[in-house]
């Protein structure tokens, strides 16, 4: 069955970076593109980072555009995120998502099965 | 302020049936399919709903989900207190190239 396994939370000042990372099992992973999807604590869903099933396109949020880096190896079954100057607002649950349909490069992608989270919090 | 426009809230009493809107616009649910999530708590996202009407394996056909121009709408029937979560709409945004969520409605069954 499918599983994605978020890594690499935890509490980081403003200004700094950190990289969370996603291992996919249980499918095969080059064939589906990926997503990032973030919770602050409370809130709603917001659609951070997604890269196609190849890694030909990569599209972002406005609200990190810039500032965030999506990557996948595809050796590894591992799905990257990197998170550069990071503000308070950036708090929040960060899923990792496996699109619902295989070969999806951009334009109606969306997540199917999701992981359990990681907690990224930025404070000083 | 979310892309996609739904009631916080929504509650309805066991054995109701009970209706989700979503609201939209032609970038994105007037030209894309509408996907619906449900969110127990403190659990992730589950897709509910896949393209505007689809039912994933293992979702009970008490959930059923349709679409109309630039709306959607995710109906409930036969209510149980397990169904109680908050449920989001989601689309591809041609303007924002990338897809949209609703703000997300809780259910309370009461």
């Amino acid at each position: 069955q499918v599983q994605l396994v978020e890594s690499g939370g935890g509490v980081v000042q403003p200004g700094r970076s950190l990289r969370l990372s996603c291992a996919a099992s249980g499918f095969t992973f080059s064939n589906y593109a990926m997503h990032w999807v973030r919770q602050a604590p409370g809130k709603g869903l917001e659609w951070v980072a997604l890269i196609a099933y190849d890694g030909s396109n990569k599209f972002y949020a406005d609200s990190v555009r810039g500032r965030f880096t999506i990557s996948r190896d595809s050796s590894k079954n591992t799905l990257y995120l990197l998170l550069n100057s990071l503000r308070a607002e950036d708090t929040a649950f960060y899923y990792c998502a496996r699109d619902h349909d295989r070969f999806c490069s951009g334009g109606n992608c969306y997540p199917g099965y999701w992981g359990q989270g990681t907690l990224v919090t930025v404070s000083s | 302020q979310s892309v996609l426009t739904q009631p916080p809230s929504a509650s309805g009493t066991s054995g109701q049936r009970v209706a989700i809107s979503c609201s939209g616009s032609s970038s994105n649910i007037g030209n894309n399919n509408v996907h619906w999530y449900q969110q127990l708590p403190g659990t992730a996202p589950k897709l509910l709903i896949y393209k505007n009407i689809q039912r994933p394996a293992g979702v009970p056909d008490r959930f059923s989900g349709s679409k109309s121009g630039t709306s959607a709408s995710l109906a409930i029937s036969g209510l149980r207190s397990e169904d109680e979560a908050d449920y989001y709409c989601a689309s591809w945004d041609d303007s924002l190239t990338g897809p949209v969520f609703g703000g997300g409605t809780r259910l309370t069954v009461l």
